[in-house]
């Protein structure tokens, strides 16, 4: 069974650091591309990063650009999220997804709540 | 490219049939997925490459397309089938997810 579940989330200042960790298990976990999606609350769904299975390709949403970093540690079989210069409009829960193909989220996790508030 | 997805709201009787529309502003390829969400869930995938269904998606559920507009149907609505609808398009140059609004298919 897959399985991920986010960690990570909590209160932080306007302009300050959080890294999010994903944890996964129930798949082979270097095999499949991974992302982080994002929803505000009472909000669509936002597309923020991806990483290959190899971790050597990432892509970025274009409002993340810059200021997040996702990487991955095949080995501990996590996915991170490095979000760097938080702002008001980050505020969201952020969800990891697995992606077997690269065209769709198979598997979400719960999800962690991101707070950027003063 | 914009996706819009419509209606914002949807009013439907158990037992009776739902439709979802997303349109595109230009032609793109089939890779157009839809997920489910219910309140304080994560989204769960339906439909993949426009009308393939994920594992353990009943079969009232079906994906189809017509040029720039998909459609997702849901034929003899469940008590369980009462949620936020998302349609997700992929571009793979340059890589970039886009999600539709949301359809919130609520019980009439």
């Amino acid at each position: 069974e897959v399985q991920l579940l986010e960690s990570g989330g909590g209160l932080v200042q306007p302009g300050g650091s959080l890294r999010l960790s994903c944890a996964a298990s129930g798949f082979t976990f270097n095999s499949y591309a991974m992302s982080w999606v994002r929803q505000a609350p009472g909000k669509g769904l936002e597309w923020v990063s991806t990483i290959s299975g190899s971790g050597s390709n990432t892509y970025y949403g274009d409002s993340v650009k810059g200021h997040f970093t996702i990487s991955r540690d095949n080995s501990n079989n996590t996915l991170y999220l490095q979000m760097n210069s938080l702002r008001v409009e980050d505020t969201a829960v952020y969800y990891c997804a697995s992606q077997r193909a690269l065209y769709y989220f198979d598997y979400w996790g719960r999800g962690t709540l991101v707070t950027v508030s003063s | 490219i914009v996706m819009t997805q419509s209606p914002a709201t949807l009013s439907v009787s158990p037992g009776e049939r739902a439709t979802i529309s997303c349109r595109a502003t230009q032609s793109l390829s089939t890779f157009l997925a839809w997920y489910q969400q219910k309140p304080g869930q994560a989204p769960r995938l339906l439909i993949y490459d426009t009308s393939t269904r994920a594992t353990g998606v009943p079969a009232r559920f079906t994906g189809s397309a017509s040029g720039t507009d998909f459609t997702l149907t849901i034929s003899s609505l469940q008590s369980e089938d009462f949620a936020i609808y998302y349609c997700q398009r992929y571009d793979n140059w340059p890589l970039v997810y886009t999600f539709g609004q949301g359809t919130k298919l609520e019980i009439k």
